[in-house]
C-alpha cells in the first residue's frame, strides 16, 4: 500500500530556507509513470500547489513560487525533497506531499494519495 | 494562471438534504483535468471526483460531479453526517495546478 510521509523542521526563521523531505513506501518514484509533488495550506485557508515532477525527469513549478522553489529526488532512498528559500511569515503552512496522475504520465493534478502533512512555522 | 472560484463559501444544510457546490474557472478547462476534494479538520484532502464526473475508488455514489467549460458542480444527493467538511475544486492545465478557495458544508 502506498504511503507518503513528510519530515523536516517545524520551525524556520524568516529569510532562511525551508527544507522538507517526503519518504515514499509501496511504490518506486523512479520507475512508475506518476507525478510526485508538494502542496501547502496556510492555517485556516485553502490549498496551493507548489510543484511536481515525474519519473521522466520533468519538473513543474507554481509560477508564483518558481524563483524560490526547488524539488530534488533521491531515488536510492525513494525520497523527494522541497527547498523554499527566503521564507517569510506568509510561508507558514501545512506542507503535504502527494502522488498525482493516472499511471500514464497524464493528469498530474489527479492527486489520489497524500501524506498526512507537516506544519512549518516561519518565525521572525 | 487559471483562477478557480467556488460558491457559496459556506453551505448550511441538514442531514438528508441535497448539496450543490459550484466551481467556476476564469477560462475554459478540459473536463478531464477537473477534480474535487473533500477535507476534514486535521486531515489531508481526499480525492472525490476526477475528470469532472468520475468517482475515485471507494467514494459513495451519493457524490456526483458534472459540468464543462468554465462551470462545474459537485452534488451530494443526501448529506450524511460524515459529509460535513470543506470541498475544493482543482484544475490542471498545461502542468499548472490551481485550487478553488473551498466551500464549507456545515450542519444547519
Amino acid at each position: 500500500q502506498l504511503q507518503l510521509r513528510e519530515s523536516g523542521p517545524g520551525l524556520v526563521k524568516s529569510s532562511e530556507t525551508l527544507s522538507l523531505t517526503c519518504t515514499v513506501s509501496g511504490d518506486s518514484i523512479s520507475s512508475d509513470n506518476y507525478f510526485w509533488g508538494w502542496i501547502r495550506q496556510p492555517p485556516g485557508t485553502g490549498l496551493e500547489w507548489i510543484g511536481s515532477f515525474s519519473s521522466s525527469e520533468n519538473t513543474y513549478y507554481n509560477p508564483s513560487l518558481k524563483s524560490r522553489v526547488a524539488i530534488s529526488v533521491d531515488t536510492s532512498k525513494n525520497q523527494f525533497s522541497l527547498k523554499l528559500t527566503s521564507v517569510t511569515a506568509a510561508d507558514t503552512a501545512v506542507y503535504y506531499c502527494a502522488r498525482g496522475g493516472d499511471g500514464t504520465w497524464n493528469f498530474m493534478g489527479r492527486l489520489a494519495d497524500w501524506g498526512q502533512g507537516t506544519l512549518v512555522t516561519v518565525s521572525s | 494562471e487559471i483562477v478557480m472560484t467556488q460558491s457559496p463559501a459556506t453551505l448550511s444544510l441538514s442531514p438528508g438534504e441535497r448539496a450543490t457546490l459550484s466551481c467556476r474557472a476564469s477560462q475554459s478547462v478540459s473536463s478531464g483535468y477537473l477534480s474535487w476534494y473533500q477535507q476534514k479538520p486535521g486531515q489531508a484532502p481526499r480525492l472525490l471526483i476526477y475528470g469532472a464526473s468520475n468517482r475515485a475508488p471507494g467514494i459513495p455514489d451519493r457524490f456526483s460531479g458534472g459540468g464543462s467549460g468554465t462551470d462545474f458542480t459537485l452534488t451530494i444527493s443526501s448529506l450524511q453526517p460524515e459529509d460535513f467538511a470543506v470541498y475544493f475544486c482543482q484544475q490542471d492545465y498545461n502542468y499548472v495546478l490551481t485550487f478553488g478557495g473551498g466551500t464549507r458544508v456545515e450542519i444547519k
